[in-house]
C-alpha cells in the first residue's frame, strides 16, 4: 500500500469554481500534513498545513484533516487560471528518532483551471 | 528574507562520473533536507542533517551521500553517475526538525546524466 496516494488526475475546473483536492495516507498515527503547490519545470512551494482535525482557512484555501479516516484535502475557492499546476500532499510520518525527520509526498495532482 | 538557494541550477555528466550539489537554507533555518524528483517516482526523501549530523536516510544507495557544515549549509554527492539519477534535486529547510516544522524548497538543481 502506498503511504500517501492521491488522484493523479488531471482534475478540470472551470475559473470560479471551488477545485478539491484529495489525499489519503497510511501511517494512523501521521501527526503533520503539508500541501504543496508546484508549478511545471518550478519546485514546490508551500500552501498549507494543517495539524488537527477540521477545516484551517487561508485566502481562497481551505485544508481539512480527517486523522480518523486518514484523510486530507485542499480545497481552493474561486479558481483562477494561475492556480494550474500540480498539488502534492505531504505527510509527516509517527515514530521517534531519525524517522521523524521527513516528509513522505503523493505523486501530485495536476488541476487545471480553464478560462 | 532570501529563499533556500542552490547550485548550480543545471548539470550534465556523463555515466560514471561524479557530482557534488550545494545548498544554502534561509539563514537561521538548521534543518536541511533533500529529495530527489523523477516523474515515474514523484518526490523522494534523501536524507536530513541538523548541526551537521546526518539523522535520516532514504533509500538510496551508498553512492548517495551528504554532508552539512557548522553554517548549516549542505552539499550532496552522487558517484558513479548512473542513467537513472537523472533527476531533478530539491533541497529544503525548516528551523529544526519534526512533525511541526514547514519545510521550504529551493529551486533545484537539474541533473542530466548522459
Amino acid at each position: 500500500q502506498k503511504e500517501v496516494e492521491q488522484n493523479s488526475g488531471p482534475l478540470s475546473v472551470p475559473e470560479g469554481a471551488i477545485a478539491s483536492l484529495n489525499c489519503t495516507y497510511s501511517d494512523r498515527g501521521s501527526q503533520s500534513f503539508f500541501w504543496y503547490r508546484q508549478y511545471s519545470g518550478k519546485s514546490p512551494e508551500l500552501i498549507m498545513s494543517i495539524y488537527s482535525n477540521g477545516d484551517k482557512e487561508d485566502g481562497r484555501f481551505t485544508a481539512q484533516l480527517n486523522k480518523a479516516s486518514q484523510y486530507v484535502s485542499l480545497l481552493i475557492r474561486d479558481s483562477q487560471p494561475s492556480d494550474s499546476a500540480t498539488y502534492l500532499c505531504a505527510v509527516h510520518p509517527p515514530g521517534g528518532g531519525g524517522s521523524n525527520y521527513k516528509l513522505t509526498f503523493g505523486k501530485g495532482t495536476l488541476l487545471t483551471v480553464n478560462p | 528574507k532570501a529563499g533556500v538557494t542552490q547550485t548550480p541550477r543545471y548539470l550534465i555528466k556523463t555515466r560514471g562520473q561524479q557530482v557534488t550539489l550545494s545548498c544554502s537554507p534561509i539563514s537561521g533555518h538548521r534543518s536541511v533536507s533533500w529529495y530527489q524528483q523523477t516523474p515515474g517516482q514523484g518526490l523522494q526523501f534523501l536524507f536530513e542533517y541538523f548541526s551537521e549530523t546526518q539523522r535520516n536516510k532514504g533509500n538510496f544507495p551508498g553512492r548517495f551521500s551528504g554532508r552539512q557544515f557548522s553554517n548549516s549549509r549542505s552539499e550532496m554527492n552522487v558517484s558513479t553517475l548512473e542513467l537513472g539519477d537523472s533527476a531533478l534535486y530539491l533541497c529544503a529547510s525548516s528551523i529544526l526538525a519534526g512533525p511541526y516544522n514547514e519545510q521550504f524548497f529551493g529551486p533545484g538543481t537539474r541533473l542530466t546524466v548522459l
